[in-house]
């Protein structure tokens, strides 16, 4: 069975620049989730869908962040303009199958370096 | 509010069990986790326990749960070089919507 993919694996931009992170999420999962990872830190959730609507998106920085989730499959989280302080991994993760609602399942993220 | 706190280190030889702790602050957390994160990947999810529950086991691994407490623990029975890696604790919080806390996880070191 196929996980949650994430693509690009790496990008590495300078500040001010925009970049675009996507994530197709395990089939029959209705809840997608982005969370920023910080070296050193535990995920942080930036944003929560449930099929195709917003449910929390609360720790997005609005003025920079964007993400959508148009077909209610996969995903697309931009940064723009990009700041240095972005520097993080990016983890796309879902959930909601029937009879295992409860677990969150992870891709193995976008590591992005702005310089 | 939600806060996750795990000590951040912990070094065992290899064979000997490892007991890594985690507290939390939502007593109304209804499911807690814990994770596994090897360099340079996402997080792959270990187990977890239901908040009704004391105790969890799954092969190696055995999950205790204070509710009393909020204290959670993992503890990895015939730890192996294979076992290094941050593990992350983590709570499901009560306003529904599956949404987790995490801790900023304890990196396992295994030595020979």
């Amino acid at each position: 069975e196929a996980g949650v993919a994430q693509s690009p694996r790496y990008k590495i931009i300078e500040k001010r620049q925009s970049v675009a992170f996507w994530c197709n999420p395990i089939s029959g999962h209705a809840t997608l989730y982005w969370y920023q990872q910080i070296l050193g830190q535990g995920p942080k959730l930036l944003i929560q869908f449930q099929n195709n609507g917003v449910v929390d998106d609360s720790q997005l920085p609005k003025d920079r962040f964007s993400a959508e989730r148009l077909k209610g499959v996969d995903s697309t989280l931009k940064i723009q303009p990009a700041k240095l302080e972005d520097s993080a991994v990016y983890l796309c993760a879902s959930s909601g199958r029937p009879g295992e609602w409860e677990k969150l399942f992870f891709g193995s993220g976008t590591q992005l370096s702005v310089l | 509010g939600e806060d996750v706190e795990q000590s951040l280190f912990l070094s065992v030889r290899e064979g000997d069990s490892s007991v890594i702790n985690c507290t939390y602050t939502d007593s109304s957390s209804t499911y807690l986790y814990w994770y596994k994160q090897e360099p340079g990947a996402g997080l792959q999810l270990l187990t977890y326990i239901f908040s009704n529950m004391d105790m969890k086991q799954d092969q190696r691994l055995t999950v205790l749960l204070n509710k009393k407490d909020k204290h959670l623990s993992l503890r990895i029975a015939d730890t192996q070089t294979g076992d290094s890696a941050i593990y992350f604790c983590a709570e499901r919080n009560s306003g529904g919507y599956n949404k987790l806390i995490f801790g900023a996880g304890t990196r396992l070191a295994v030595h020979p």
